[in-house]
């Protein structure tokens, strides 16, 4: 069975400082894996993928994440933040690109001016 | 850009009764998902359809739950007779093999 733990239930960072947001999964075989963010009321927005190839994927918003096989690791990061970036994020794992994806808990983030 | 769409954002309910929440995919999606997401807890997926049938559902969606593409453009999840416990905030999503893009959400309360 496919999981994901996000350890940080939350996490506040400076507007202008780095944001790294942390993601295990538990999956036996290649995951398919992704990151979400949801601001209050809306649903949820794709921020980045990874299906294969480069480790180091670039998303929207001036996101990165970085697929670790051996740590069976998927963090999130982004060099400087925005107050707009003020959010829950989640991270997520599936088997295939069209098979149901299993969520962690989430991670909010507080940005402070 | 291309969007899910999900009707009605907000949905009150008494138990007992039965809602029909409702979603607008994109135009050329083949795979359609309904997630639920309980106030404070993770999102969970229910339930996931392609061509025209139910290709995996979870423990979640019992007899209770039914989905159904009553035209070309809708996706509908029926609640036969909903529970306190089925508050919850409802994704629908869609995919063309790829990405899942969700819509919005509902916002279910059952009183």
């Amino acid at each position: 069975a496919q999981s994901v733990t996000q350890p940080d239930i939350h996490i506040t960072v400076s507007e202008g400082a780095s944001l790294e947001l942390r993601c295990n999964y538990s999956y036996g075989a290649t995951p398919y894996l992704f990151w979400y963010v949801q601001s209050p009321g809306q649903g949820l927005q794709l921020l980045l993928k990874y299906f294969s190839g480069d480790t180091l994927v670039q998303g929207i918003k001036g996101f990165e994440a970085e697929f670790k096989r051996s740590q069976s690791s998927f963090n999130l990061r982004k060099p400087s933040v925005h107050w707009s970036d003020a959010a829950e994020y989640f991270c997520a794992v599936g088997a295939r690109s069209d098979y149901k994806l299993s969520f962690g808990a989430g991670t909010t983030v507080t940005v402070r001016a | 850009e291309p969007e899910v769409t999900q009707t009605p954002s907000h949905q009150v309910t008494q138990m007992g009764q039965e809602v029909i929440l409702r979603c607008v995919p994109i135009s050329n999606h083949l795979y359609f998902y309904w997630y639920r997401q309980i106030l404070g807890q993770k999102v969970e997926f229910l339930v996931s359809f392609y061509n025209n049938e139910i290709s995996e559902k979870s423990e979640i969606f019992d007899d209770q739950f039914s989905v159904e593409r009553p035209d070309g453009s809708n996706f509908t999840l029926k609640i036969r007779s909903t529970k306190l416990e089925d508050s919850a905030m409802y994704f629908c999503a869609s995919s063309d093999g790829g990405v899942q893009y969700f819509g919005p959400g509902t916002r279910l309360t059952v009183t």
